[in-house]
């Protein structure tokens, strides 16, 4: 099976700019989650979507966003872009069964490197 | 709220010898318990995890780890370490009862030949 993939894998965009990032999950894995690693902060959870619906959410303000299709595939937006919001935004999927079933691993793609100059 | 700490921001060990990276976690009610690698301009591998039963979990290239209620902790362990296994380790715990997935801050490990 091929792994989570994310595109594109680098992006430079200017403050206040806004920018889209797409995760493609592995084929069957119905929970997407995405995370953003900084050097200071490390690893922070943004959301979690699954079956298309948001059903966890971190401490990131508005201009973070997401969604889910019905094929699973996700995108996250960042709108008004601060210089704080260079990262690496990692999406993670995993085979979670149910709604109620959080005991399942994440496997990760390779991340988003943002630059925001 | 849920956290997890990790104490060591870097372990050095020499190759051959025991690798431990610990972990302590803080949580309400039963705790799912994660460790994952990360190796340079990668994203994470999961290694293995504890849902329940065994305190002592196996998992991938070899680690294994123990889960420890009373002291609240789920240590790493590898016999035997490679340099391969130089890395950038985090522990992550999740609410059996749902909830996010809270990481600790990392341990980078150093195996020197």
């Amino acid at each position: 099976k091929a792994g989570v993939t994310q595109t594109p894998r680098y992006l430079i965009k200017t403050r206040g700019q806004q920018v889209t990032l797409s995760c493609s999950p592995i084929s069957g894995h119905r929970s997407v989650s995405w995370y953003q690693q900084t050097p200071g902060q490390g690893l922070q959870f943004l959301f979690e979507y699954f079956s298309e619906t948001q059903r966890n959410k971190g401490n990131f303000p508005g201009r973070f966003s997401g969604r889910q299709f019905s094929n699973s595939r996700s995108e996250m937006n960042v709108s008004t872009l601060e210089l704080g919001d260079s990262a690496l935004y990692l999406c993670a999927s995993s085979i979670t069964g149910t709604q109620a079933d959080f005991s399942y691993e994440q496997y990760f793609g390779p991340g988003t490197r943002l630059t925001v100059t | 709220a849920q956290s997890v700490a990790q104490p060591e921001d870097q372990v050095n060990v020499a190759e051959g010898n025991p690798l431990t990276v610990k972990c302590t976690y803080s949580v309400s009610g039963n705790p799912y318990l994660f460790w994952y690698v990360q190796y340079p301009n990668r994203g994470l591998q999961f290694l293995l995890k504890y849902i329940t039963g065994d305190n002592l979990v196996k998992g991938s290239y070899g680690f294994e780890a123990e889960f420890n209620k009373s002291q609240t902790s789920f240590h790493l362990k590898k016999p035997s370490a490679l340099v391969s296994d130089s890395a950038l380790y985090f522990c992550a715990v999740r609410k059996a009862a749902g909830n996010k997935l809270t990481f600790g801050g990392g341990t980078r490990v150093l195996v020197k030949p």
